[in-house]
C-alpha cells in the first residue's frame, strides 16, 4: 500500500495568483498523477507526473497553467497559476504501484479562488 | 477517446443486495477497476477485472464482459457506512500515449434502514 500526504488541504486565493500543492508519498513509487475534482463529480486526469523529464498533460491542461515537478520517487507538486474562480476544485496526488493496477490518493486540496 | 456511464443514484435498503452496473467505450482496455468515495474523503480501491468473470472479496464483487463492454459492482448485507460514491474507472492509454485511469461520472449509494 501507500500513504499520501498533501499539503494544503485547503487553501482560499486571489484571482490572478498562484498556488502551489505539494504531495509526499511514503515509498518511491514510479507512476505519480495529479486530478482534479469537482465537488460531486467525476475524477478527470490532469497530468502524469515523471521523473526526471517533463510531466505528461491531458488534453485540455497545459504546463503554462498547470507547472508540475517531480524532483524524486516520492514527491511531486503541482502549481495553478494565474487563478481564477473556474479553477476552483478539489485537486488530488495519486499513484500507482508497479505491477498492479491499484491506484491510492491523497486526501486532497480543496481551492477556492475569489 | 474514453466514455463510462453509470446509473448517478441508487438507494438500497440496509442488509439488502444493489448492483451498480457500468457500461465503456475506449480505444486501448487493460481493465475495469471500482472506487468508493465518502464526502469529503479520498477515493479508496475496490476491485480490479481484466478478465471475463466475477471476482469476490468480501461483501462486495465486480463482474466484466469485454465483450460487451460491461462491468458492474455487487454489494452484498449493505450497511450504513457504504453510503457513498461508486465510480468504475477503465485502465488504458490515453490520447497522450500513456497509462491512464479514466474515471465514471460515479453513483451516489444510499442506504436506507
Amino acid at each position: 500500500s501507500a500513504v499520501i500526504s498533501q499539503k494544503p488541504s485547503r487553501d482560499i486565493c486571489q484571482r490572478g495568483t498562484s498556488l502551489t500543492i505539494q504531495c509526499q508519498v511514503d515509498s518511491q513509487v514510479t507512476m505519480m498523477f495529479w486530478y482534479r475534482q469537482q465537488p460531486g463529480q467525476s475524477l478527470t486526469l490532469i497530468a502524469t507526473a515523471n521523473q526526471g523529464s517533463e510531466a505528461t498533460y491531458e488534453s485540455g491542461f497545459v504546463i503554462d497553467k498547470f507547472p508540475i515537478s517531480r524532483p524524486n520517487l516520492t514527491f511531486s507538486t503541482l502549481t495553478v497559476s494565474n487563478m481564477s474562480p473556474e479553477d476552483s476544485s478539489i485537486y488530488l496526488c495519486s499513484v500507482r504501484l508497479a505491477g498492479t493496477y491499484e491506484q491510492y490518493f491523497g486526501p486532497g486540496t480543496r481551492l477556492t479562488v475569489t | 477517446g474514453q466514455s463510462l456511464e453509470q446509473p448517478s443514484e441508487v438507494t438500497a435498503v440496509e442488509g439488502a443486495i444493489v448492483q451498480i452496473n457500468c457500461t465503456y467505450q475506449t480505444s486501448g482496455f487493460y481493465g475495469l477497476s471500482w472506487y468508493q468515495q465518502h464526502d469529503g474523503g479520498a477515493p479508496t480501491f475496490l476491485s480490479y477485472n481484466a478478465l471475463d468473470g466475477l471476482e469476490e472479496t468480501g461483501r462486495f464483487s465486480s463482474f466484466l464482459s469485454r465483450s460487451d463492454s460491461y462491468g458492474y459492482l455487487l454489494l452484498q448485507e449493505l450497511q450504513m457506512k457504504d453510503s457513498a460514491s461508486y465510480f468504475c474507472a477503465v485502465s488504458g492509454l490515453s490520447g497522450a500515449g500513456s497509462y491512464q485511469l479514466t474515471f465514471g461520472k460515479g453513483t451516489k449509494l444510499s442506504v436506507i434502514p
